[in-house]
């Protein structure tokens, strides 16, 4: 299957300074990625959508301009948390589908930001 | 609106079967997509169902009722590593994936 690549891992950092995770496809050029964020016990929830060569789409009660995404390339997506807090701490991760939509998400490894 | 109904937590006993439900409500469907998710790790794949019907995949299966808004997923022979959160997720009409809350299933001895 399509691999997405996410990295970092893992990041701490200091509460104010802010922090860029990127997320790429391997194998397959994807116009759309999907940025998520779960906090402990519960589902994903869907940030942003990201498209190639055009802003974001944010859901709602998502701040764009602290979470700035970048989507320069059809491989390459990048969420940047900006001046960070302690509540942003969170496992972010990011996903992938094929230009379609029609088959499975395929999601990188996860990142988990902790803001001290 | 849209909404994704599954249990919050189940608990079985290893070497048995344990079924997960899923109801779903969204504006147009196509397909529902199962997922496995370890504590602290992405979700990875299991299974895709668009028609009506049972999927088999070794040991875990997947059931859709496209009239009854409704699928499970079902998992025989468990194991201890089968302990993890599953995740249903139903695709609108716009291809969009809209999440369910997931399952915490629990394996006991």
């Amino acid at each position: 299957g399509a691999v997405v690549s996410q990295h970092p891992s893992r990041v701490i950092c200091k509460s104010g300074t802010s922090v860029k995770i990127e997320c790429r496809s391997l194998d397959f050029q994807a116009t759309t990625m999907f940025w998520y964020r779960q906090f402990p016990k519960q589902s994903l929830m869907l940030m942003a959508t990201s498209n190639e060569g055009s802003k974001a789409t944010y859901e709602q009660g998502v701040e764009k301009d602290k979470f700035l995404i970048n989507h320069a390339s059809l491989t390459l997506s990048t969420l940047t948390v900006t001046s960070a807090h302690p509540e942003d701490s969170s496992f972010y991760i990011c996903s992938a589908r094929d230009p379609g939509g029609h088959t499975e998400a395929f999601f990188g490894q996860g990142t988990r930001l902790t803001v001290v | 609106g849209q909404n994704i109904d599954q249990p919050t937590e189940m608990t079985a006993t290893e070497g048995a079967i344990v079924q997960i439900n899923c109801t779903y409500q969204t504006s147009g469907f196509n397909g529902l997509f199962w997922y496995q998710q370890h504590a602290g790790e992405a979700p990875t794949f299991l299974s895709y169902n668009v028609l009506d019907g049972l999927e088999e995949k070794g040991r875990f299966s997947s059931f859709l009722s496209r009239s009854k808004g409704y699928s499970y997923l079902l998992l025989k022979e468990l194991q201890m590593k089968d302990s993890a959160s599953y995740l249903c997720a139903a695709t609108d009409s716009n291809y969009q994936l809209i999440w369910g809350a997931g399952t915490k299933l629990i394996i006991k001895p």
